[in-house]
């Protein structure tokens, strides 16, 4: 079973609508929890942090549920720019010298159109 | 955006000759990453390193060797290209090794092995 697990659509919505993806984390001892974002051909980039008590930012709301060890990420109305791959990342403090390793979910491909 | 620089940015190699991937950052963050990013898998951690002349294996370092004798400074070498090692790769940086802190990307090396 991989350690974080995303659907990987492709999603098709079009523009205005409100899309939920999910994605779910093997490691009881995981410690943060991010979304990423990555264009075609891009690196990824920080899109949000997701917090314990959920976080919003703008039209976009994350929600983290440790006792199901689950996140989620909300776009609401959503932009022909929001298309892109959103990437789950999970952090986890192995101990020793593996401070703060990243495991990624493959990711979940979001095309918004007109 | 991150002073983090990936070289060269694209590369076509022979099976069975070395390559050598630079990661080059001007943020004097502790931490450096190698993964690759391949169709179904995500990013898959190669090697990380907590220092320098410090570095530690990932989930897929099998013919990947690293070296860091300077703390801007990361390189990945691969002994003898496979053409299972075409893939895009793409180096990181974190200033910490806490669990919370945003990782940066370079913006990739696409190697096509023939």
């Amino acid at each position: 079973r991989k350690e974080v697990e995303q659907d990987p659509g492709p999603f098709n919505v079009p523009e205005g609508a409100t899309v939920a993806f999910n994605c779910t984390y093997s490691n009881s001892a995981s410690q943060s929890f991010f979304w990423y974002r990555q264009d075609c051909r891009k690196e990824p980039k920080l899109l949000m942090s997701v917090y314990s008590s959920g976080n919003e930012d703008g039209r976009f709301t994350a929600q983290l549920n440790r006792a199901s060890q689950y996140i989620s990420l909300l776009i609401r109305d959503s932009k022909l720019s929001d298309s892109a791959t959103y990437l789950c990342v999970v952090t986890t403090n192995a101990g020793g010298t593996s401070y703060g390793k990243l495991t990624f979910g493959q990711g979940t491909i979001l095309t918004v159109h007109p | 955006d991150a002073g983090i620089t990936q070289s060269p940015r694209h590369k076509v190699t022979e099976t069975g000759t070395p390559v050598t991937l630079r990661c080059h950052q001007t943020e004097n963050h502790r931490y450096m990453y190698w993964y690759r990013q391949d169709p179904g898998h995500g990013l898959r951690l190669i090697h990380y390193s907590y220092g320098v002349k410090d570095t530690d294996k990932g989930e897929v370092s099998d013919g990947y060797s690293v070296s860091r004798s300077k703390t801007e400074d990361f390189l990945l070498t691969l002994e003898s290209a496979t053409s299972s090692q075409t893939s895009v790769y793409f180096c990181a940086i974190k200033q910490t090794g806490g669990t919370n802190t945003e990782a940066f990307f370079g913006q990739g090396t696409r190697l096509t092995v023939v």
